[in-house]
């Protein structure tokens, strides 16, 4: 059982490239989410899909997409990197829908981007 | 706004001390909250929930927390340290329809 798997593991771009983040998750979860890790602030939500067909802004959506392509996988997309952008990306997954409520939160292993 | 703070950004302790990671909150209503774990260059792993009941409740690797509502908090605990757990621990607290974390707190134990 994989669980959440992201791809690439690792990236690095120059300013003004676009890439995708993929990921996917074999638990038949409905809510999936992406988010940030930079140090000293923490994890902070970048876009959520509470259900399969719907997306949501989270704290910091500002120069990011997503698509909820079906109910395993959510991409998220950097139309136009910017070094701000440098930053671990997780994708994680939970069994509610809706209305987050009672669910833990399964990650992936990570994505760490660099931009130049 | 609604916020989860960890005041301490390390916490070191000695291997068989007890230790404690600290975690408050401000978020509406009953948030339910959580404890993760993070070991280098992994995800989030979960360790444990708080949702209703018991103020103290158990986790995995013999980690508890004890929600104490009158003081918005939910402490991480455990009775003796070991090397393993040294890691970074993160406090989340369920404010609507995601999870909002905490900066961490890196826990260091030496042997």
């Amino acid at each position: 059982n994989a669980g959440v798997t992201q791809t690439p593991k690792f990236q690095v771009l120059k300013t003004g490239q676009s890439m995708t983040l993929q990921c996917a998750q074999d638990m038949n979860h409905n809510s999936m989410y992406w988010y940030r890790q930079d140090p000293g602030m923490g994890l902070r939500l970048i876009y959520y899909s509470a259900s399969e067909g719907t997306t949501d802004k989270g704290e910091v959506p500002n120069g990011y997409n997503v698509s909820r392509l079906n109910k395993r996988e959510f991409s998220l997309r950097l139309e136009s990197a910017a070094p701000s952008q440098t930053s671990v990306y997780f994708c994680a997954s939970s069994g509610t829908s809706g209305r987050f409520d009672t669910g833990e939160l399964f990650f992936g292993e990570g994505s760490r981007l660099t931009v130049l | 706004a609604q916020s989860v703070a960890q005041p301490e950004d390390q916490v070191n302790v000695a291997e068989g001390n007890p230790l404690t990671v600290k975690c408050t909150y401000s978020v509406s209503g009953n948030p339910y909250l959580f404890w993760y774990v993070q070991y280098p260059n992994r995800g989030l792993q979960f360790l444990l929930k708080y949702i209703t009941g018991d103020n103290l409740v158990k986790g995995s690797y013999g980690f508890e927390a004890e929600f104490n509502k009158s003081q918005t908090s939910f402490h991480l605990k455990k009775p003796s340290a070991l090397v393993s757990d040294s890691a970074l621990y993160f406090c989340a607290a369920g404010g609507g329809t995601a999870l909002i974390f905490g900066k961490g707190t890196t826990l260091s134990v030496s042997s």
